[in-house]
């Protein structure tokens, strides 16, 4: 079974850092490029950041830019978003998914508030 | 930027009646390789979304023949046919031609 499992999240005050992970299972982690996509509360989805297979390849959106990284550890099957200078508008359900989308994790929440 | 418009906002569906909604580009998805690069997904309520059709026609594994995804190379259409209960939910259409990736607003399909 497919599986991709988001942890990491949780309140955090403006201008600190987080560290979201994803472990997949089920699959061929290294063989897939993959996303961290998140979802406002209410809203539609936002695409945050992409990193192919072997990391040569990495695009962030430009709302995160400079401020959010993406990585990967295919020996760990785990993919990380580390988040600096977090804002409000940050707060969102985080997911992870692969390339174009066959594998979503359940999401973790990410809130930024004093 | 693309920007992926969806109509409607909402439907509302009799079950076992079809239903269809439209997903335009501001750009051609059609890339040179021949693949056009649009996608269909679902987010049932208080659910992950899921892949339903992936390079504008074909069918994600486990989905349902129901579906199916037409289009050219900007405007885009999914056909539901027969709508069953567990069709309700938020469907998104989104392009993987070129980043940043974008995903259309959403249409929010409810029964009658």
């Amino acid at each position: 079974e497919v599986q991709l499992v988001e942890s990491g999240g949780g309140l955090v005050q403006p201008g600190r850092s987080l560290k979201l992970s994803c472990v997949a299972s089920g699959f061929t982690f290294s063989n897939y490029g993959m996303n961290w996509i998140r979802q406002a509360p209410g809203k539609g989805l936002e695409w945050v950041a992409y990193i192919s297979s072997g990391s040569s390849y990495i695009y962030y959106a430009e709302t995160v830019k400079g401020r959010f990284t993406i990585s990967r550890d295919n020996a760990k099957n785990t993919l990380y978003l580390q988040m600096t200078s977090l804002r409000s508008e940050d707060t969102a359900l985080y997911y992870c998914a692969s390339g174009q989308g066959d594998y979503w994790g359940q999401g973790v929440m990410v809130t930024v508030s004093s | 930027d693309i920007v992926m418009t969806q109509a409607p906002l909402s439907v509302s569906v009799t079950p076992g009646e079809s239903a269809s909604i439209s997903c335009r580009s501001s750009k051609s998805l059609l890339h040179s390789n021949g693949i056009t690069y649009v996608y269909w997904y679902l987010q049932k309520p208080g659910k992950s979304p899921q892949l339903l059709i992936y390079r504008m026609s074909n069918l994600a594994s486990g989905v349902p023949d129901r579906f199916s995804g037409s289009g050219s190379e900007t405007d885009f259409t999914l056909k539901i046919s027969r709508v069953e209960a567990e069709d309700v939910g938020i469907y998104y259409c989104g392009q993987l031609l070129e980043n940043p990736r974008t995903f259309g607003g959403g249409t929010k399909l409810e029964l009658k």
